[in-house]
């Protein structure tokens, strides 16, 4: 098993553009997650997903879009990054009710 | 509403001595408290858990120690080792919101040979 995976692992962007972080895993979780993760704050949740079709917002989601269209998949979208996204983001999944968050690797976020 | 506070780094101690991260947890219902660690250039993984008062995680040496009466998840550890520098995360997922986990700021130990 892969467990989870996550690309690109690093990507500049100018303030405006925009860019999918992509997020997969293997492991047939119900549960997926994205967190972004910045000095001094911990980890932050962005958005959230219990199963193919349902997504939710976490603590901090303007500015940020998700979709799971299958199991396996729960791309996170920047429409028009800014600056303040500027950010190591991770993408997380589970099964529901083991409580047991798996990691991926992280994608590293520049936005000039 | 839901949150961590975990003891503010870095920390850096030699090999063999004796390791304490302070955890606090504020929660509105009955949470399952988690140390995650993370090692340089990597995802967070999961150190050890506690899912109700009393309960006792323990992992690679490492425990922690669910306090209700003082909402507390101190981690500790008797005698580090060089290869546990790493940042180490307290959270914590509330029954009433179990898809949401709340994290604390992290706190960085160095342990120097």
């Amino acid at each position: 098993n892969a467990g989870v995976t996550q690309t690109p692992k690093f990507q500049v962007l100018k303030t405006g553009q925009s860019m999918t972080l992509q997020c997969a895993q293997d492991m047939n979780h119900e549960y997926m997650s994205w967190y972004r993760q910045d000095p001094g704050m911990g980890l932050r949740l962005i958005h959230y997903s219990v199963g193919a079709g349902i997504t939710d917002q976490g603590e901090v989601p303007n500015g940020y879009n998700v979709s799971r269209s299958t199991t396996e998949d729960f791309p996170l979208r920047l429409l028009s990054a800014a600056p303040s996204q500027t950010s190591v983001y991770f993408c997380a999944s589970m099964w529901i009710g083991a409580e047991t968050q798996y990691f991926g690797p992280g994608t590293r976020l520049l936005v000039l | 509403g839901n949150s961590v506070t975990q003891m503010e780094g870095p920390v850096t101690l030699s090999e063999e001595a004796f390791l304490t991260i302070n955890c606090t947890y504020t929660a509105t219902g009955y949470p399952s408290l988690f140390w995650y660690v993370q090692y340089p250039g990597e995802g967070l993984q999961l150190l050890l858990k506690a899912t109700k008062a009393d309960d006792k995680g323990s992992n690679k040496g490492f425990e922690a120690t669910y306090r209700k009466e003082t909402t507390s998840f101190h981690l500790e550890k008797g005698s580090v080792q060089v290869s546990d520098s790493a940042v180490y995360f307290c959270a914590l997922s509330d029954a009433d919101t179990g898809n949401q986990f709340y994290f604390g700021t992290g706190t960085s130990l160095t342990v120097i040979p």
